[in-house]
């Protein structure tokens, strides 16, 4: 299994207060990427990021941000939580070849009060 | 964007029998298809994949046909079993980015 690791497992906070989870990745991919998770809709691409500092949005973006500054870190940002962001979150990272699948972390089960 | 749509939502088949998940996309450009096994509490994992040159693959009980013209691709599971009981989500991967199915909760009955 690619060395992916997501913190915290778990988070309940309240509305409109800051979170940041972490994605951490030993496997030196190039490409990393935040999705989200809620029943009836699969996982949807929240941002990712092609190398250090580069960052592109996926199709539920807003209310998200994301930082890069080093290969192996990956950091997601609710800048003010609101209850719809309350989701499981899953980091994923790849190597960028056309074909070549992605591998997932554990994933973080936020809870927005 | 791509459109990834994953039929059925629940599948329930009886240990031994074959199981079938269909899948279909838009986007003429995307190029693989991975399908994910989800247990729960944990995050997905690849199973099988097949590139847009390809027109099936088989790995020992589970195997993926694609049609291109049709823009449809399919899971196969023979002989299941009570531990293939999971969700699982099929991909389509257009230039670097993955649009996934909804999901398909397999269950198993022994």
């Amino acid at each position: 299994d690619a060395g992916i690791t997501q913190s915290p497992r778990h988070k309940v906070t309240e509305t409109g207060t800051p979170v940041t989870l972490r994605c951490h990745q030993t496997e030196n991919h190039r490409y990393m990427y935040w999705y989200r998770q809620d029943p009836g809709h699969g996982l949807r691409l929240i941002h990712y990021s092609y190398g250090v500092k580069d960052t592109d949005k996926g199709e539920v973006s807003d209310g998200y941000s994301v930082s890069r500054s080093k290969t192996e870190d990956f950091l997601l940002t609710l800048e003010s939580a609101t209850s719809s962001q309350t989701s499981v979150y899953f980091c994923a990272t790849g190597t960028g070849a056309s074909t070549d699948t992605q591998y997932f972390g554990p994933g973080t089960r936020l809870t927005v009060l | 964007g791509e459109n990834v749509e994953q039929h059925p939502s629940t599948l329930s088949v009886q240990e031994g029998d074959s199981a079938v998940i269909k899948c279909t996309y838009s986007d003429s450009a995307s190029n693989y298809f991975p399908w994910y096994k989800q247990e729960l509490g944990k995050g997905p994992q690849l199973i099988i994949d097949i590139r847009s040159n390809v027109g099936e693959k088989k790995d020992q009980r589970i195997a993926v046909t694609l049609n291109k013209t049709a823009k449809h691709f399919s899971l196969h599971i023979t002989e299941t079993q009570p531990e293939d009981s999971a969700v699982y989500f099929c991909a389509a991967k257009d230039f670097n980015k993955f649009y996934f199915g909804s999901g398909t909760k397999l269950n198993v009955k022994p």
